[in-house]
């Protein structure tokens, strides 16, 4: 069974398209997070999420909106999507205080 | 605000020899974790291994170690035996260790080649 999953993990879509990213985890686990990575490989993290609550938000546009219907699921919406979106985003999971679990990440290529 | 350096942003090695990857960290928090992060081309983020800050004693994971030096806030890991299947970006990793929840400060990188 796969821990932490993502859809979709290619993503293809033109400039000032709206679109979501989905991420599930069946570990048990309370935390979830999405980070970024970078077309230099830069690993950034952009929003945490704990028990459904929002805890962390980064530096991050308000185009980007975490949704987290229960604490399994922690979904990444864009809007109004920009070149300099494009990246590979990852979902992860920990239980509290502990080590990340990471998703296969999701492409994401905006032309 | 808690950073993680990488100096080395690419080293090669042949196979079955030995090569160590190095990484520093700042922070002025006293508990916390390290880790060592693969991704090779399949981009899934791997965990090598990990290291509590309180612990002394240096972690071993069959081939890897790590080099821990608390004062020095360095973080080296070492692959003996490199086989090709080594071949990845190797992240190092900080985290504090609190009661809430805190996100990974990840370095900027090392990619590694091993070469048959």
């Amino acid at each position: 069974d796969t821990a932490v999953s993502q859809t979709p993990k290619y993503l293809v879509t033109q400039m000032g398209n709206d679109k979501s990213i989905k991420c599930e985890q069946n570990l048990g686990h309370d935390t979830m997070y999405w980070y970024k990575q970078d077309s230099k490989k830069f690993l950034k993290i952009m929003f945490s999420y704990n028990n459904k609550e929002l805890i962390i938000n980064e530096t991050v546009p308000n185009r980007f909106s975490p949704k987290s219907p229960d604490k399994a699921h922690l979904n990444l919406h864009i809007n109004s999507l920009e070149l300099g979106d494009s990246a590979v985003y990852f979902c992860a999971s920990s239980p509290q205080g502990d080590e990340q679990y990471f998703g296969p990440g999701t492409r994401l290529t905006v032309t | 605000a808690q950073t993680v350096t990488q100096s080395q942003p690419e080293m090669s090695v042949q196979e079955a020899e030995t090569v160590t990857l190095s990484c520093t960290y700042d922070t002025s928090e006293s508990n916390y974790y390290l880790f060592w992060y693969k991704q090779p081309p399949s981009r899934q983020m791997i965990l090598v291994i990990r290291q509590e800050a309180y612990k002394q004693q240096n972690a071993t994971e069959n081939r890897f170690s790590v080099n821990f030096q608390k004062a020095a806030k360095s973080f080296s890991l070492k692959i003996s035996d490199s086989q090709l299947g080594d071949t990845a970006m190797y992240f190092c990793a900080f985290m504090i260790l609190n009661s809430g929840n805190t996100p990974l400060v990840f370095g900027k990188g090392t990619r590694l080649s091993v070469i048959a």
